[in-house]
């Protein structure tokens, strides 16, 4: 089985400041790893995934995670924030070996203010 | 493409009732999960569809049952409702494979009284 934890409840920035949301997972078997944003009132959109190859990766609207092994981390960064950005984030997992289930963390509000 | 639809949007019910939700997923797409999302628990996944079969279940009791027909449209019901289910209810859709993205719909949320 497995798990994911996200250490921050509610992370407040200011606009244009650098942020980092964590996650952390545990898993006995190879796992594809997720970040997912919810606007409110909205469903899940997809912001970046992992399942192979280079361990840095990158969405269109300028987020990017990294993939680390060995501390069982898949956290989220950003240089530079807007308050558009402001949302719910979900780090998520789903087991390389079989089909389509996720398992998501508790989700970081990411408060932006100007 | 269309995105995932999911009908209706907001339901209030009863204790005691029965609900059932639909999900209408991306054209061509085959798979269709639900997901149920509450303050207490967060996103939790109830169970998967694909090609009208269902290949992987949650925790959840056998009150919450689904089913997916011949053009991939999904429906899950919730019999006799308690008031913890109240909830929004997300469906999403894929091709199916592991490695693909899930397409999330804007949800259901359902609340008991």
């Amino acid at each position: 089985a497995q798990s994911v934890t996200q250490l921050d409840s509610q992370v407040p920035v200011f606009e244009e400041a650098p942020v980092e949301l964590r996650c952390n997972y545990s898993s006995s078997v190879s796992v594809y790893l997720f970040w997912y944003v919810q606007y409110p009132n909205q469903g899940l959109q997809l912001l970046l995934k992992y399942l192979s190859g280079s361990t840095l990766v990158e969405s269109i609207n300028g987020f990017e995670a990294e993939f680390n092994k060995s501390q069982t981390s898949f956290h989220l960064r950003k240089p530079s924030v807007h308050i558009s950005d402001t949302a719910e984030y979900f780090c998520a997992v789903s087991d390389s070996t079989g089909f389509q289930k996720l398992v998501f963390g508790t989700g970081t509000r990411l408060l932006v203010s100007p | 493409k269309a995105g995932v639809t999911q009908t209706p949007r907001y339901l209030i019910k009863t204790r005691g009732q029965q609900v059932t939700l639909s999900c209408s997923p991306i054209s061509g797409h085959r798979s269709v999960s639900w997901y149920q999302q509450t303050p207490g628990q967060g996103l939790q996944f109830l169970f998967e569809y694909f090609s009208e079969t269902q290949r992987n279940k949650g925790n959840f009791p056998g009150r919450f049952s689904g089913r997916q027909f011949s053009n991939s449209r999904s429906e899950m019901n919730v019999s006799t409702l308690e008031l913890g289910d109240s909830a929004l209810y997300l469906c999403a859709s894929s091709d199916g494979l592991a490695t693909e993205t899930q397409y999330f719909g804007p949800g259901t949320r359902l609340l008991v009284l």
